[in-house]
């Protein structure tokens, strides 16, 4: 079975660093984008960016290049996207998900950061 | 780039059809055939319900159907139950980038 497991509810305060993890487990971690998908309180869907974890190809949407920063290390099957100085604004839910073609197939459960001074 | 547009909100009656709209340009929805759909439930995980525009992954109903006309893409979803009631984005690929759709949310009254 294709499991993407991410890492729990993280608080914050803010101008904190945070680092998030998304596993994936059941396929060839190496052979398929991870993507990391915003979701605000009460909002849609914003693609952040995906990650190629074979060769570490990362492409990042215009709206987050230099906010976050995506990785991979596919010796342990593993994703992550991270923030060196958080902001309230960057409370919301992040979701990892498993992509090939621009579709995105396998979605984890979600992590939930808030930040709160 | 902006979000791709989609109606806030669409309604319908157990056993109609609805369809929901996907407004792009011509350097996304309109340039590629990588357009996909997804269903999202209250405190759940997106779900893919189509991709490439028109293919339905295995396991979801064949009530749901894609298609695309220029910058356009549409799902439709017939024969409507409870269960299919949440939000639902569309997502194009556009060259280097991708994007979401604002997200409809679907009443089934």
């Amino acid at each position: 079975e294709v499991q993407l497991v991410q890492s729990g509810a993280e608080v914050k305060k803010p101008g904190e660093s945070l680092k998030i993890s998304c596993k994936g487990s059941g396929y060839s971690f190496k052979d398929y984008w991870i993507a990391w998908v915003r979701q605000m309180p009460g909002k849609g869907l914003e693609w952040m960016g995906i990650i190629y974890p074979g060769d570490s190809d990362t492409r990042y949407s215009p709206s987050f290049q230099g906010q976050v920063t995506i990785s991979a290390d596919k010796s342990i099957n593993t994703a992550y996207l991270q923030w060196n100085s958080l902001e309230a604004s960057d409370t919301a839910m992040y979701y990892c998900a498993g992509c090939k073609d621009a579709t995105c197939d396998y979605w984890g459960q979600g992590t939930l950061v808030t930040v709160s001074s | 780039q902006s979000a791709l547009t989609q109606p806030a909100s669409v309604s319908g009656s157990p056993g109609q059809s609805i369809t929901i709209s996907c407004t792009g340009t011509s350097s996304d929805v309109g340039s590629f055939n990588f357009v996909s759909w997804y269903q999202q439930h209250p405190g759940k995980a997106p779900k893919l319900m189509i991709y490439e525009g028109i293919k339905r992954p295995s396991g979801v109903s064949n009530r749901f159907s894609g298609s695309k006309s220029g910058n356009t893409a549409s799902l439709t979803i017939s024969g409507l139950q409870t269960e299919d009631e949440g939000d639902y984005y569309c997502c194009s690929y556009a060259g280097g980038n991708t994007l979401f759709g604002g997200g409809t949310k679907l009443s089934v009254l």
